[in-house]
């Protein structure tokens, strides 16, 4: 079945780098879309951006160009958000998931997503 | 950017009543609307995408109407697994936008 398998929770100090790991199975990897969204504690949803498994190009929301990196190793099918810098405000959970657009709706949604990788940043 | 707001913010029922999401638009997004149900500790899981159609899999209890700037997500009863949080979001342009969740408590 279509899935993404995200890495586990990470507990990192301030001012380290981590990197999370997004593994698709059950389709082809580069026909899809991979877009990363972030939920802060007790909060909603709030997309980064995405990276094209085509071309391997990102595209980043506002507010996360610069420390947020999204990139690709489609021999394992596997997307990577990393984050440099880490501050206590990046705690959060950051999920990927799997672009889906249709020529037919014209339109696009977001459909599996990854479980979920609880960044934690303390000291 | 286009702002999703759904109202209610928390909603409290019982298994077997309907209940009804409401989403609005800040401006016009035709049906480029999906909504998803989240449960705690667990991804969103889609449920309706494009206003209206909905998922493989989905229970035919949840039904998804509206266009342009407003959206209804209709659960017509209740069941003991449907109590979540619900998110919609639209995808007529970018940056796609999310709701700001509407939580469905147990009466």
């Amino acid at each position: 079945q279509v899935q993404l398998v995200q890495s586990g929770s990470e507990l990192k100090k301030p001012g380290a780098s981590v990197k999370v790991s997004c593994k698709a199975s059950g389709y082809t990897f580069t026909n899809y879309a991979v877009n990363w969204v972030r939920q802060a504690p007790g909060q909603g949803l709030e997309w980064m951006g995405w990276i094209n498994t085509n071309t391997g190009n990102p595209a980043y929301a506002q507010g996360f160009a610069g420390r947020f990196v999204f990139s690709l190793d489609t021999s394992v099918t596997t997307a990577y958000l990393q984050i440099s810098s880490l501050k206590a405000e990046d705690t959060a959970v950051y999920y990927c998931a799997r672009e889906v657009a249709t020529i037919e709706f014209r339109s696009s949604w977001f459909d599996p997503w990854g479980q979920g990788t609880l960044v934690t940043v303390s000291s | 950017d286009i702002q999703m707001t759904q109202s209610p913010s928390s909603l409290s029922a019982s298994v077997g009543d309907r209940v009804t999401i409401t989403c609005r638009a800040s401006q016009s997004i035709s049906d480029y609307l999906n909504w998803y149900q989240q449960k705690p500790g667990k991804a969103p899981k889609l449920l309706i995408f494009v206003a209206s159609n909905l998922q493989s899999g989905v229970p035919s209890r949840f039904s998804g109407s509206g266009s342009g700037t407003d959206f209804t997500l209709t659960i017509s009863s209740l069941q003991p697994e449907d109590f979540a949080t619900y998110y919609c979001q639209q995808s007529y342009s970018t940056p796609p936008t999310f709701g700001q969740g509407t939580k469905l408590v147990i009466k």
